[in-house]
């Protein structure tokens, strides 16, 4: 089993939809955690972090189930620039950080 | 501040041959790493660096070399370029260490290498 695992998609959404990507993660030790997002050919850049009581910044929210052991995002009133692969990211402390493969979404007009 | 810049932004090699991919930062970061990026796959690190001379392993350092001789620089290294290097590089800087939950890693624009 990977280390971190996500739906690559693509998530096809029309403009103004809510939409949610989940991330799962294999070891329990993990103690931080991140959305990053990709655009296409570009380099990635920090989203946001996500906390164990979670947190929301604009339209973005994020969550972690530490029992279930996943994280989630969610977009709500999705925007055209919203486009764009968003990358998982999962380290222990004094470890590397793991990457998600990433899931593509495409907001539509 | 021109944040990670990485050079060259595109190269095509054949089979055997040699090249360096500089990565420059100008935060005054401790800490830098050197990823390949493959379709499907996340970003696994090569290489990294906890200071000025040192430098580690990270996941999938086979055939790569890395150095570290001044703060701002890590470049990365094919002696034998194989087709299995053909990837996207990405070089990234952080002030502190992966672990802590106000990290952030800032990345270099890419190298896209091709191997013949």
């Amino acid at each position: 089993r990977k280390e971190v695992e996500q739906d690559p998609g693509p998530f096809n959404v029309p403009e103004g939809a809510t939409v949610a990507f989940n991330c799962t993660y294999s070891n329990s030790a993990s103690q931080s955690f991140f959305w990053y997002r990709q655009d296409c050919r570009k380099e990635p850049k920090l989203l946001m972090s996500v906390y164990s009581s979670g947190n929301e910044d604009g339209r973005f929210t994020a969550q972690l189930n530490r029992a279930s052991q996943y994280i989630s995002l969610l977009i709500r009133d999705s925007k055209l620039s919203d486009s764009a692969t968003y990358l998982c990211v999962v380290n222990n402390y004094g470890q590397n950080f793991v990457f998600g493969p990433g899931t593509r979404l495409s907001v539509l007009p | 501040n021109a944040g990670v810049t990485q050079t060259p932004k595109f190269r095509v090699l054949k089979t055997g041959q040699s090249m360096t991919l500089l990565c420059a930062q100008d935060m005054n970061h401790e800490y830098m790493y050197w990823y390949r990026q493959d379709p499907g796959m996340g970003l696994r690190l090569i290489h990294y660096s906890v200071g000025e001379g040192t430098t580690a392993k990270g996941e999938v350092p086979d055939g790569y070399n890395v150095s570290r001789l001044k703060k701002q620089n890590f470049l990365l290294g094919l002696e034998s370029a194989a087709p299995s290097q053909t990837s996207v590089y990405f070089c990234a800087s952080s002030y502190s260490p992966p672990g802590g939950a106000y990290n952030e890693q800032f990345f270099g624009p890419g190298t896209r290498l091709t191997v013949l």
